[in-house]
């Protein structure tokens, strides 16, 4: 069965520090991945989703950056994070065809100081 | 970019009742979905609904579409105090790698 790993759970960072998020699934192949975030009392929004290896499309321009190294690995970054960065940070995979769901991690609840 | 509003934004029940959530959304739609998010947790995946079909069952989920109108709904039947989350719809995005735009969601409470 497929398995999605992000970490960490939590995360509290002063401003200006760098940020690496890390996403990994197991038990499928050439997933899409997406990184999502959720403010308080919100819906989630999309900033990156990946198609395959090294292919990265950003959906907002911001502070943030996300990579690909390998088929089931999605690394969300800063260099310099800022207050508004503050939120719950969600992976999530499907199999990258219409009418699929997608399959959330427990996501990470980052606090910037 | 949130296509999907969810309606009401907070619902509170006694257990024992049906929850009926609503969602609109803009644009044309391959399939509308509905999650659940538990407090401080990721999102499961409750039912997905093509655009060609009006109503679906998933145990004590009743999940159905009008594309005339934008517009689906989520029933809960016989509700329990474990039903209590937070509910969204969400459309796929095909030319987006089929990322999901998501609603705002609804609140739900059960009370024992």
């Amino acid at each position: 069965s497929q398995t999605i790993h992000q970490w960490p759970a939590t995360l509290v960072q002063p401003v200006g520090s760098p940020l690496s998020l890390e996403c990994t699934v197991e038990g499928t192949s050439n997933p899409n991945l997406y990184w999502y975030r959720q403010a308080a009392g919100r819906g989630l929004q999309l900033l990156f989703y990946s198609v395959g290896i090294g292919q990265i499309s950003s959906e907002v321009p911001q502070n943030l950056s996300a990579s690909r190294p390998q088929d089931r690995q999605f690394i969300l970054s800063s260099k310099k994070l800022l207050l508004s960065d503050s939120g719950f940070y969600l992976c999530a995979w499907s199999e990258g065809t219409s009418n699929q769901p997608q399959h959330f991690g427990d996501g990470t609840r980052l606090s910037i100081l | 970019s949130q296509q999907g509003e969810e309606d009401p934004q907070a619902l509170s029940i006694q257990e024992g009742e049906n929850a009926t959530m609503n969602c609109s959304y803009k644009t044309s739609i391959n399939n509308l979905q509905w999650y659940r998010q538990n407090s401080g947790r990721g999102l499961v995946h409750l039912i997905l609904i093509r655009s060609n079909e009006r109503e679906k069952h998933s145990g004590r989920l009743r999940v159905t579409l009008d594309t005339s109108k934008k517009s689906s709904s989520l029933l809960i039947t016989a509700s329990r105090a474990a039903d209590t989350a937070s509910y969204f719809c969400a459309t796929d995005r095909p030319n987006s790698g089929y990322a999901l735009n998501f609603g705002k969601g609804t609140s739900l409470l059960v009370t024992p």
